[in-house]
């Protein structure tokens, strides 16, 4: 059983520019969640993805989006990068309306917005 | 709405001491009560879950049970090791399960 990877593991990136961040959720995983984990601080949930949709959302601006592919991958895009957008974004996957199983979590991408 | 909070760190222990995080929570329904740990450079691991009240989870020497009457899901460890240093999170989910809420983190240094 494969867990989650995400890819990159690192990355900096200039204010302005855009960024998307890859998820593969772990086998028999059809849902995927984003998180932005500011340094020091709890994960703060950014959007979920199941069947292809966007299937909730935090307090995060239009200009972070996502998608999610058949093979129940997915992406993160972020637009017009700004200096507190620097984070670790983790990414969960899950087995949607199995809520009491937990999330599998990645170890992450550390953004640097410059 | 959903809402952890837990209790602000950081947290340092000698080795063998007794551990005990505090995390309560507000919900509407029943969610399901986690525990994660992160270990640095790491993303999050799954440590112990309990999804009803009165359940009790457990892994690795530590327990939590699941209050609904406080609201409370607290973290305890008879003996902490060196290995357990980590930063501890506490989380809830929603029977819907599409938003799992986090507390703000609680930093454990174990001293030898």
């Amino acid at each position: 059983e494969t867990g989650v990877t995400q890819s990159p593991t690192h990355l900096i990136k200039t204010r302005g520019q855009q960024v998307t961040l890859r998820c593969s959720s772990q086998s028999g995983h059809n849902t995927v969640s984003w998180y932005q984990q500011a340094l020091g601080q709890g994960p703060q949930f950014i959007f979920q993805y199941y069947r292809e949709e966007e299937n909730g959302r935090g307090n995060f601006p239009p200009r972070f989006s996502g998608l999610q592919f058949p093979n129940y991958s997915s992406e993160l895009n972020v637009n017009a990068l700004e200096l507190d957008d620097s984070a670790l974004y983790l990414c969960a996957s899950s087995l949607q309306g199995v809520f009491n199983y937990g999330y599998t979590f990645g170890s992450g991408t550390r953004l640097t917005v410059v | 709405g959903n809402s952890v909070t837990q209790m602000e760190g950081p947290v340092t222990l000698s080795e063998e001491a007794f551990l005990t995080i505090n995390c309560t929570y507000t919900a509407t329904g029943y969610p399901s009560l986690f525990w994660y740990v992160q270990y640095p450079g790491e993303g999050l691991q799954l440590l112990l879950k309990a999804t009803k009240a009165d359940d009790k989870g457990s892994n690795k020497g530590f327990e939590a049970t699941y209050r609904k009457e406080t609201t409370s899901f607290h973290l305890e460890k008879g003996s902490v090791q060196v290995s357990d240093s980590a930063v501890y999170f506490c989380a809830l989910s929603p029977p819907n399960n599409n938003d799992m809420r986090f507390g703000a983190g609680t930093r454990l240094t174990v001293k030898p």
